[in-house]
């Protein structure tokens, strides 16, 4: 069955420094998403891209996080400057058709900033 | 921004029961509703949905129930599972782009 891949599953990085979460989405979907979720909290939506731009970013998605599609099937989440608040459960997801099909999520990274 | 809650975030119930997870939500432009189950270490995995134009849907043991008037729908699983242990995320979307509001999630565990 397809599957989102995502690496790392775990990132341990210093406060300041920059990262790049990785993820392959399932091949035939158009629809790509990062959601995250801080320890004992829910999951929250950070961004939508569709057809090579940004739909929709939420309140956290600011101006330290970036995402890109590099080649046609890579789909990144960088972190400019990497805060304490970070830390958290990332989730890539994606899907075939946007609102009325399902997202598959994959198995998320771990971030954790010291 | 408690657009979706789950207001119960743990639930006991033993082998072979039924489990009643249940979830509310505020934005009445909400139009697809979706069940995810989450094992820890492990991302979301989809469940079942249901769109706004119907009140129940049942894929095998698993059957959700939407009451737009009362902007509440619920998860019945019967009968429960060991396997069905895990955290039950209920979740919706408004817009063509498919951004999920998910709900704080509700922790089954299934005994023998």
């Amino acid at each position: 069955e397809p599957e989102v891949t995502q690496t790392p599953s775990h990132q341990v990085t210093q406060m300041g420094q920059e990262v790049i979460l990785r993820c392959v989405p399932i091949s035939n979907h158009l629809y790509f998403y990062w959601y995250r979720q801080i320890l004992g909290q829910k999951v929250e939506f950070l961004v939508s891209f569709y057809n090579n731009e940004i739909s929709e970013k939420s309140e956290i998605f600011d101006d330290q996080f970036s995402v890109e599609r590099p080649d046609g099937s890579n789909f990144t989440l960088k972190i400019r400057s990497t805060k304490l608040e970070d830390s958290a459960m990332y989730f890539c997801a994606s899907s075939e058709e946007g609102a009325y099909t399902e997202a598959f999520f994959g198995q998320g990274t771990r971030l954790t900033v010291v | 921004d408690q657009q979706v809650k789950q207001n119960s975030p743990s639930l006991s119930v033993q082998e072979g029961r039924i489990s009643i997870l249940n979830c509310d939500y505020t934005n009445s432009m909400f139009d697809y509703f979706l069940w995810y189950k989450k094992y820890p270490a492990e991302g979301p995995t989809f469940l079942i949905s249901i769109s706004s134009i119907k009140d129940k849907n049942e894929d095998g043991r698993f059957t959700v129930f939407l009451n737009k008037s009362a902007k509440h729908l619920s998860l019945h699983i019967v009968p429960s599972q060991p396997g069905d242990s895990a955290v039950y995320f209920c979740a919706a979307a408004t817009d063509s782009w498919g951004k999920l509001q998910f709900g704080a999630g509700t922790q089954v565990v299934v005994t023998p």
